[in-house]
């Protein structure tokens, strides 16, 4: 079974600018979860989708959205980039039991 | 929300040694997990364990739901096993996990 899958791996981009980042869960895995993880603040949970709807959401702005779509394949988005944006992103997916995360998503803000 | 802490933050072995590292968590959990963050920022999964015990290897991990805490034990350690272990628990059926800070091991050879 293929794990999850993130893309691209490292994203390098300018302040005001906005990124999508991709995460391929599971094959069966309905739910899928982002999370931001930086040396100040670690772990942070940003969103859940499951079924293509957002299921809970963490304590971020708004500028920070995503979606799923029918095949269970989630995005993410950023907008209005800020250099405190930069960090790792890391998805996991999940059908019940534990939960399984991607290689992420290393964005760095100039 | 619930609280996750995990000690000790740093541990420096010396290859062959045995460790126990420690996540306590401050409410009920349905979902308690420990992962390893190799130095390319992957979370490998180690053990799902919301109650019992369970063993893979050198590494077992044991969690006591009704005391709030959960041990990871590593035996005979190798350098491979370098990098951030951390602990993250749930409740409920919705994809929200708090994670502690992590406990950073060394191992030197």
């Amino acid at each position: 079974k293929a794990g999850v899958t993130q893309t691209p791996r490292y994203l390098i981009k300018t302040r005001g600018q906005q990124v999508t980042l991709s995460c391929s869960p599971i094959s069966g895995h309905r739910s899928v979860s982002w999370y931001q993880q930086t040396p100040g603040q670690g772990l942070q949970f940003l969103f859940e989708y499951f079924s293509e709807t957002q299921r809970n959401k963490g304590n971020f702005p708004g500028r920070f959205s995503g979606r799923q779509f029918s095949n269970s394949r989630s995005e993410m988005n950023v907008s209005t980039l800020e250099l405190g944006d930069s960090a790792l992103y890391l998805c996991a997916s999940r059908e019940s039991g534990g939960y399984t995360f991607g290689s992420g998503t290393r964005l760095t803000v100039v | 929300g619930i609280q996750v802490e995990q000690s000790p933050p740093d541990l420096i072995l010396q290859e062959g040694a045995n460790s126990t590292l420690r996540c306590n968590f401050s409410d009920s959990v349905n979902n308690l997990q420990w992962f390893h963050q190799n130095p390319w920022g992957q979370l490998i999964n180690l053990f799902y364990i919301p109650s019992g015990t369970k063993q893979n290897g050198r590494l077992s991990a044991t969690t006591v739901a009704t005391e709030r805490y959960s041990l990871l034990y590593i035996s005979s350690s190798q350098t491979t096993d370098s990098g951030v272990y951390f602990c993250a628990v749930n409740w409920g059926s919705q994809g929200n996990l708090i994670f502690g800070k992590g406990t950073k091991l060394s191992v030197k050879p």
